[in-house]
């Protein structure tokens, strides 16, 4: 099994361009994360899916968008691209049991804009 | 909302050692508490995990002690090797309201040979 698989794993933008980071997983896992990570921080959520159709907004959702269209894919969409989303990004996946917590990362995205 | 205090931001140990990770946290409605290992350039890992329900949890070389009435918890790993050497994130998940996992901002542990 491949786990959770993200792309780019390098990405550089500039201030205003737009991207979409592509999660993919193939533990059939219904919980779905994107997070970012700063240096010398821990991970912020940014949004989350319980499942197919259904998203929701974590701590740091804006200039971010998501779509969930199947259980395998968490797509992650940055509008008009600014500095301060210069960052880490990481996708994660975890079963349906409680507590929905990641269990499973990607390798991540580092991108720059500049 | 939920706010997770970490110590120490760093920690060198002589291999062999034990190494003790602590933290904080505020919201009393926090009832699972995980731990993630990441490496330099590499993904966070769930290493272990403890519910509000136990006071200890062990598996092989760590440890996690959780008291809820200081709201604190610790990781505690024994007979440490220069392989545990990573950085080392808690959080806390509060099932109360819209979904809540917060972590701290990681202690940097470096085991030397």
């Amino acid at each position: 099994n491949a786990g959770v698989t993200q792309t780019p794993k390098f990405r550089i933008l500039k201030i205003g361009q737009s991207m979409t980071l592509q999660c993919t997983q193939d533990m059939n896992h219904n919980y779905m994360y994107w997070y970012r990570q700063d240096p010398g921080m821990g991970l912020k959520l940014i949004y989350y899916s319980v499942g197919a159709g259904i998203t929701d907004k974590g701590e740091v959702p804006n200039g971010y968008n998501v779509s969930r269209s199947t259980t395998e894919d968490f797509p992650l969409r940055l509008e008009l691209a600014a500095p301060s989303q210069t960052s880490v990004y990481f996708c994660a996946s975890s079963y349906s049991g409680q507590p929905p917590v990641p269990q499973h990362f990607g390798d991540g995205t580092r991108l720059s804009i500049l | 909302g939920e706010n997770v205090e970490q110590h120490p931001s760093t920690l060198s140990v002589q291999e062999g050692d034990s190494a003790v990770i602590k933290c904080t946290y505020s919201d009393s409605a926090s009832n699972y508490f995980p731990w993630y290992k990441q490496e330099l350039g590499k993904r966070p890992q769930l290493i272990i995990d403890i519910r509000s329900n136990v006071g200890e949890k062990k598996d092989q070389r760590i440890a996690v002690t959780l008291n809820k009435t200081a709201k604190h918890f610790s990781l505690h790993i024994t007979e440490t090797q220069p392989e545990d050497s990573a950085v080392y994130f808690c959080a806390a998940y509060s099932g109360a309201g819209s979904y809540q996992l917060t972590f701290g901002k990681g202690t940097k542990l470096s085991v030397i040979p």
